[in-house]
């Protein structure tokens, strides 16, 4: 059985522009949710998505974003990026629903911002 | 809001010795999961042990052990017989039960300990 798989896995962008990022999780999970991971910050969690509705939400700003599609892949974006969204951005799968308590992570993509 | 913390940024430990990672949290929850994940040099976090809160047995995998002390909200982690390839950032989480968070998954992480296995 594959596990989460992200896409990219490594990507350098300018200040100023949006990055979009993929995830696409392990087969019959139908939450996705995504952490960013900083040294200074450690792990902070972003958004969790199931059945294409956005569940919960950090205290991120709005340039962040994200969806999820009906196979319940999952993308998020960033706008106007700026030095301090340079991070390992990790996805995350669960059951969702009422059991499936147990989350799993894929290999992350690191955004470097210059 | 809970709370992870885990107050040993470094640890190090002799291969085949047996080694414990201290975790405290704060919660007003009663029911709750707890998790230790590893993250070694690929990044890739990788799930070591779950324990659930009203769940008093211990929760263990293979050399991997938990002494959870749910009055002390205390929830350790013992590596036995430690090896080369457990060396890696470990991460304790908590995570509010889905009838608390209306379904929703969330982690809360603690800083790490960054363990180094020594040959």
């Amino acid at each position: 059985k594959a596990g989460v798989t992200q896409t990219p896995r490594y990507l350098i962008k300018t200040r100023g522009q949006q990055v979009t990022l993929s995830c696409s999780p392990i087969s019959g999970h139908r939450s996705v949710s995504w952490y960013q991971q900083t040294p200074g910050q450690g792990l902070q969690f972003l958004f969790e998505y199931f059945s294409e509705t956005q569940r919960n939400k950090g205290n991120f700003p709005g340039r962040f974003s994200g969806r999820q599609f009906s196979n319940s892949r999952s993308e998020m974006n960033v706008s106007t990026l700026e030095l301090g969204d340079s991070a390992l951005y990790l996805c995350a799968s669960s059951l969702g629903g009422r059991t499936g308590n147990t989350i799993y992570f894929g290999e992350g993509s690191w955004l470097t911002v210059v | 809001a809970q709370t992870v913390t885990q107050s040993q940024p470094e640890m190090s430990v002799q291969e085949a010795e047996t080694v414990t990672l201290s975790c405290t949290y704060d919660t007003s929850e009663n029911n709750y999961y707890l998790f230790w994940y590893k993250q070694p040099p690929s990044r890739q976090m990788i799930l070591v042990i779950r324990q659930e809160a009203y769940k008093q047995q211990n929760a263990t995998e293979n050399r991997f052990s938990v002494n959870f002390q749910k009055a002390a909200k205390s929830f350790s982690l013992k590596i036995s017989d430690s090896q080369l390839g457990d060396t890696a950032m470990y991460f304790c989480a908590f995570m509010t039960t889905p009838e608390a968070s209306g379904s929703a998954r969330q982690l809360t992480f603690g800083s790490g300990t960054q363990l180094t296995v020594l040959p």
